[in-house]
């Protein structure tokens, strides 16, 4: 059962706009969650995290928001750059430093840049 | 069967201990790996094997020594490790080659004394 979800396997966006992905999440329990970049052909990076207690987290270009009402959260891409490229990953953790410790990745989605 | 298997679950060991963690599957997946996970911080990708090749090494130092024996075993062997590599050691699969979903084993939490 997948508890994970980004229910679109592609974006394309043009260089300079806003990409924006979204995941969703069935388990109220989930506290902690992070996006994942990967490259073709190279392993998946870790790029942003939420814990479950903040609604929004920025690094830089990269803003992750969290609607925990929703079980929804969103990676913001401002502005996008061609190197953006790439497939990203939500993941999910439960139990962030219990025994029962669970982390759940969704499916991805494909972000392409546009010159 | 649709399970990610991890032994064991905890593992206490000194700086001058050989030990190996194990991970199995049998979904058929053709990619496995290695990640370390330290405490409120995210899981680090550190060895992916595909088709039971390593084909990803994340600078890991030489003290972690992968194996895959088949398509459905992946261990970990460890060898003199040092009290800061003390952390969650996660197994995963997926179908293909990282592209799809992951599937994760429970963790082996290791403590090096």
């Amino acid at each position: 059962d997948q508890q994970v979800k980004q229910n679109s396997p592609s974006l394309s966006v043009q260089e300079g706009r806003i990409s924006i992905l979204n995941c969703d999440y069935t388990n109220s329990m989930f506290d902690y969650f992070l996006w994942y970049k990967k490259y073709p052909a190279e392993g998946p990076t870790f790029l942003i995290s939420i814990s479950s207690i903040k609604d929004k987290n920025e690094d830089g270009r990269f803003t992750v928001f969290l609607n925990k009402s929703a079980k929804h959260l969103s990676l913001h891409i401002v502005p996008s750059q061609p190197g953006d490229s790439a497939v990203y990953f939500c993941a999910a953790i439960l139990g962030l430093e219990s025994n029962d410790y669970k982390l759940s990745f969704g499916a991805g989605t494909t972000v392409t840049v546009r010159a | 069967d649709t399970e990610v298997t991890q032994t064991p679950k905890h593992l206490v060991m000194g700086m001058t201990n050989k030990k190996s963690l194990k991970c199995e599957q049998h979904m058929g997946h053709r990619a496995m790996y290695w990640y370390k996970q330290k405490a409120k911080k995210p899981p680090e990708l550190m060895f992916v094997y595909s088709y039971e090749k390593l084909s990803i090494n994340e600078s890991v130092p030489s003290r972690f020594s992968p194996e895959c024996p088949n398509s459905s075993l992946l261990n970990l062997h460890l060898h003199a490790l040092q009290p800061e590599d003390s952390a969650l050691y996660l197994c995963a699969s997926s179908q293909g080659y990282v592209s799809s979903e992951q599937y994760f084993g429970p963790g082996t939490r290791l403590t090096v004394t």
